[in-house]
């Protein structure tokens, strides 16, 4: 596609429900990363994925977030039991190589802003 | 660890007048440094990014940014603020120069405000 897609882009759910975020990077795009966005605040790193190695989930903030990616294609990012404090902007990147400066044009797409009640 | 600390979390200027946001960023390697716009209920968009060759960086829109090691500074700026540069700026630091790993370190934001 033209750009980073990210479904949905809006998300309300109840305290212990379980929500899966979807993000379409930009074709061709090996490196993908999740990022969270509180408000006020800027952005964390979650999870990073770079073609078939190993995903680096070093941000991921408790086990009851998980992510995958089959390929180079679509990846999920899944929260299990929502807590309040994890209502947030959840902004996925693609980008286009794994080294040099082009790893790190990170291409943002629009987000999915969860709201846990 | 690599750190970007933007001063200022709101910056209020007048059409036409000089945009001026602050960055400045601890690590013990040469780094990547990056500057993002962030448009209401948009994605983040690239603005320009410091590779270590030119230390004056030209970017989208009218900014530039300058790389200054003794300092540890790179500022955005632009000699005539446009109504339409209302946004949410962002910096933002390569955690691994080099390496295989790439994510970005991101500063809290500064919430750019443009008067008529």
């Amino acid at each position: 596609g033209a750009g980073v897609s990210q479904s949905p882009s809006n998300k309300v759910t109840e305290k212990g429900k379980d929500v899966e975020l979807r993000c379409d990077p930009i074709s061709g795009h090996t490196a993908l990363y999740w990022y969270r966005q509180r408000l006020g605040q800027g952005l964390e790193f979650l999870i990073y994925f770079q073609g078939n190695s190993a995903p680096d989930k070093s941000g991921l903030p408790s086990d009851r977030f998980s992510a995958e990616r089959t390929g180079e294609s679509v990846s999920t990012l899944t929260i299990q039991r929502t807590q309040q404090e994890d209502s947030a902007v959840y902004l996925c990147a693609s980008s286009l190589v794994s080294s040099g400066i082009a790893k790190n044009i990170q291409y943002f797409g629009a987000g999915t802003r969860l709201s846990v009640l | 660890a690599q750190s970007v600390t933007q001063l200022g979390s709101h910056v209020s200027v007048s059409e036409g007048a000089l945009v001026l946001l602050r960055c400045n960023y601890s690590s013990s390697v040469p780094p990547y440094l990056f500057w993002y716009v962030q448009y209401p209920n948009q994605g983040l968009q690239l603005l320009l990014k410091y590779t270590s060759a030119a230390t004056l960086v030209k970017g989208i829109n009218g900014f530039e940014a300058e790389f200054k090691k003794s300092e540890t500074s790179f500022h955005l700026t632009k000699p005539s603020a446009h109504m339409s540069d209302a946004a949410e700026y962002f910096c933002a630091v390569s955690e691994d120069y080099g390496g295989s790993q790439g994510n970005l370190i991101f500063g809290k934001g500064t919430k750019l405000s443009v008067k008529p």
